[in-house]
């Protein structure tokens, strides 16, 4: 049974970086079949991709947030990590970590989200 | 503003079929990228509803269905539930940005 469970504070004042970890058990980070994403949702909107990360530690980052997002993996406590820096009332969200595959075996067909955490409120105090 | 466009509620009498649209453009959907949907149920994390179009999850009742097409993509729910009543999300890659992009979500409410 693959789990992913956030973890990190839940009030973060403007202008400072929010952190946030995601521990992954019954999968392996390191396995190669998968990336790790993080997404996030403001109370009561939709849902926005933030950046995924590969085993490899390649990233990809959603462009709207790029100049503020990094991600990284721990394999060896099989967790990855999100950090958003300069954050602001509009970061104000649930954030979800989620297991990341590729469409019918193959990227070319674009990534679905197969495994999620329950989510991590994180609000934005001035 | 979300870059897929889906309809903001939708209902239906319990044993209704409903459809919830997706639609697109051509740096997704368009492009041939597949379409996949999440059911969030209040409160809770979005889950996993159909993969690749038309493909279920082990676990998901065969009443749930996707179908696409061009830049569009729709999601079906034959004899709705009570228990369906919930948040449908679409969710697709886009070329333009490299990323995954998700729609802008449907409330689907049981009468």
């Amino acid at each position: 049974q693959v789990q992913l469970q956030e973890s990190g504070p839940g009030l973060v004042k403007s202008s400072q970086t929010l952190s946030l970890t995601c521990t992954v058990s019954g999968a392996s980070i390191s396995s190669g079949r998968y990336y790790w994403s993080w997404i996030r949702q403001p109370a009561g909107k939709g849902l926005e991709w933030i950046g995924r990360i590969y085993t490899s530690g390649s990233t990809n980052y959603n462009p709207s947030l790029k100049s503020r997002v990094t991600i990284s993996v721990d394999m060896s406590k099989n967790q990855f990590s999100l950090k958003l820096s300069s954050v602001t009332a509009a970061d104000t969200a649930v954030y979800y970590c989620a297991r990341d595959l590729c469409s019918r075996d193959s990227c070319y067909w674009g990534d679905y989200f197969d495994y999620w955490g329950q989510g991590n409120l994180v609000t934005v105090s001035s | 503003q979300s870059v897929l466009t889906q309809p903001p509620s939708v209902s239906g009498a319990p044993g209704q079929r409903v459809t919830i649209s997706c639609t697109g453009s051509s740096s997704n959907i368009g492009a041939g990228y597949d379409v996949h949907w999440y059911q969030q149920l209040p409160g809770t994390a979005p889950k996993l509803l159909i993969y690749g179009n038309n493909n279920r999850p082990s676990g998901v009742p065969d009443r749930f269905s996707g179908s696409k097409s061009g830049a569009s993509a729709s999601l079906a729910i034959t004899g709705l539930q009570a228990e369906d009543e919930a948040d449908y999300y679409c969710q697709s890659y886009d070329s333009s940005l490299s990323g995954s992009v998700f729609g802008s979500g449907t409330k689907v409410t049981v009468l």
